[in-house]
């Protein structure tokens, strides 16, 4: 497809990990992205991996990269309350800043 | 260090009337992207632009719609005549020319 996709909704219980997908159109992207959207905020950028690798840890977040499939995901461990939010996914299909989102996922974090 | 700043943060407009939404990119940053949010929906790209340039307007509706960043001052999104229609949340970002885009809080349009 020529759309970036996600699944629209995720919810979880407080301290389970989160999984959140995507799928990306373009394979020449250099970078990939996830950004976070908090309620009647703007994004904020969470973290990036380059296309040359596969994996990406950063504290409780885990990027996974699977280049064949154009498959992203974003693993979030032990999530809390505070993780609830909207996070979509960007590829930047040109290499030149031009980027296109995913629908984004909403994720809720249950107590 | 300032971020992406846009301003209003809410306009509200009756139908037929115009919208202006503002934008000043960080300091330092060339480039500047407005993107759409509808209720419940995802983000859609709607132009790029560089001082006093157009880049890439794919995503603007071809009538009501104009935006500018001129050499100075900040980046304008234009709406003319705005209709219910164009209720949304619109969202400024900027950055130096590669890399990650910096998003503003965004301006909250309703259209009346």
């Amino acid at each position: 497809g020529e759309d970036v996709e996600q699944s629209l909704f995720l919810s979880v219980r407080e301290g389970d990990s989160s999984v959140i997908n995507c799928t990306y159109t373009d394979s020449s992207s250099t970078y990939l992205y996830w950004y976070k959207q908090e309620p009647g905020a703007g994004l904020q950028l969470l973290t990036y991996i380059f296309s040359n690798m596969d994996m990406k840890q950063d504290q409780r977040l885990t990027v996974l990269l699977n280049k064949k499939d154009k498959h992203l995901s974003l693993r979030i461990a032990d999530t809390q309350t505070g993780d609830s939010a909207i996070y979509f996914c960007a590829e930047d299909p040109y290499n030149n800043n031009d980027m296109r989102f995913g629908a984004g996922t909403r994720l809720t974090v249950k107590p | 260090n300032a971020g992406v700043m846009q301003n209003p943060r809410h306009l509200v407009r009756r139908r037929g009337q115009e919208a202006r939404l503002r934008c000043s990119p960080m300091k330092g940053h060339s480039h500047v992207y407005w993107y759409r949010q509808l209720p419940e929906e995802g983000l859609k790209f709607m132009v790029y632009l560089q001082k006093e340039n157009i880049i890439d307007e794919s995503g603007m509706p071809k009538e009501r719609f104009s935006a500018e960043f001129p050499k100075e001052g900040p980046s304008i999104l234009r709406i003319q005549q705005v209709v219910r229609g164009d209720s949304a949340a619109y969202f400024c970002a900027s950055s130096p020319g590669t890399g990650a885009l910096f998003f503003g809080s965004g301006t909250q349009l309703s259209v009346l």
